[in-house]
């Protein structure tokens, strides 16, 4: 079974701190996504990659980067949190694109509060 | 761009009975996947099932079915013989055909609840 891990499952940090959301999968995925959850807004990609050091901007990238220096590991920053950033942060891998109908794989989730 | 709609926030359904949860998305490719996932409340997203646009015949996975309408761009769910651990919220998703990326677009969701 795919195995994604995203470190913490609960977080809580201040206004203004940087923020790392680490994620780990053990697939060996080419693919791996950053989706926000809010209530009734569904799953919003922030940023995506398809291969180490390779990163695409999802629909809501502002306020985040990425890091993709391992294959298997996905680093979702905020370099300087903000309240409107308290949501929960998914993470997902997938195999390569040719693989369309394949699901994507995701963590348990990470709820982040910034206060 | 592509869209997905759930055009119910919330569904109810008696233990054993059957409830079917709406989607409709917007796109003018004509091949793409669609996928409809789980998320109870411990928050693992769960795939139920997966449709090829190209498939006519309708997804099955014991319990769920899917009814694909292409042309109506609907893609609903079934779930027969309710169980209590069918309890959750459920996401209709969209992948486009092509590209090397595979993201999927998501609909705002629908929490089901399943009375006892």
């Amino acid at each position: 079974d795919v195995k994604v891990t995203q470190s913490s499952r609960y977080l809580v940090k201040r206004t203004g701190e940087k923020v790392f959301l680490e994620c780990v999968q053990d697939m060996d995925h080419e693919n791996m996504f950053w989706y926000r959850q809010d209530p009734g807004l569904g799953l919003r990609l922030i940023y995506f990659s398809y291969d180490v050091k390779m990163k695409e901007k999802g629909d809501i990238p502002e306020g985040y980067s990425v890091s993709r220096e391992k294959k298997e590991r996905f680093s979702l920053i905020l370099e300087s949190a903000s309240t409107n950033q308290t949501s929960m942060y998914l993470c997902a891998s997938s195999p390569p694109g040719g693989l369309y109908n394949s699901p994507l794989h995701f963590g348990n989730g990470t709820r982040l509060t910034v206060t | 761009a592509q869209t997905v709609t759930q055009s119910q926030p919330e569904m109810s359904v008696q233990e054993a009975e059957t409830v079917t949860l709406s989607c409709t998305y917007d796109t003018s490719e004509s091949d793409y996947y669609l996928f409809w996932y789980k998320q109870p409340p411990s928050r693992q997203m769960i795939l139920v099932i997966r449709q090829e646009a190209y498939k006519q015949q309708n997804a099955t996975e014991n319990r769920f079915s899917v009814n694909f309408q292409k042309a109506a761009k609907s893609f609903s769910l079934k779930i027969s013989d309710s169980q209590l651990g069918d309890a959750a919220m459920y996401f209709c998703a969209y992948r486009r055909y092509g590209g090397s990326q595979g993201n999927l677009i998501f609909g705002k969701g629908t929490k089901l609840s399943v009375k006892p």
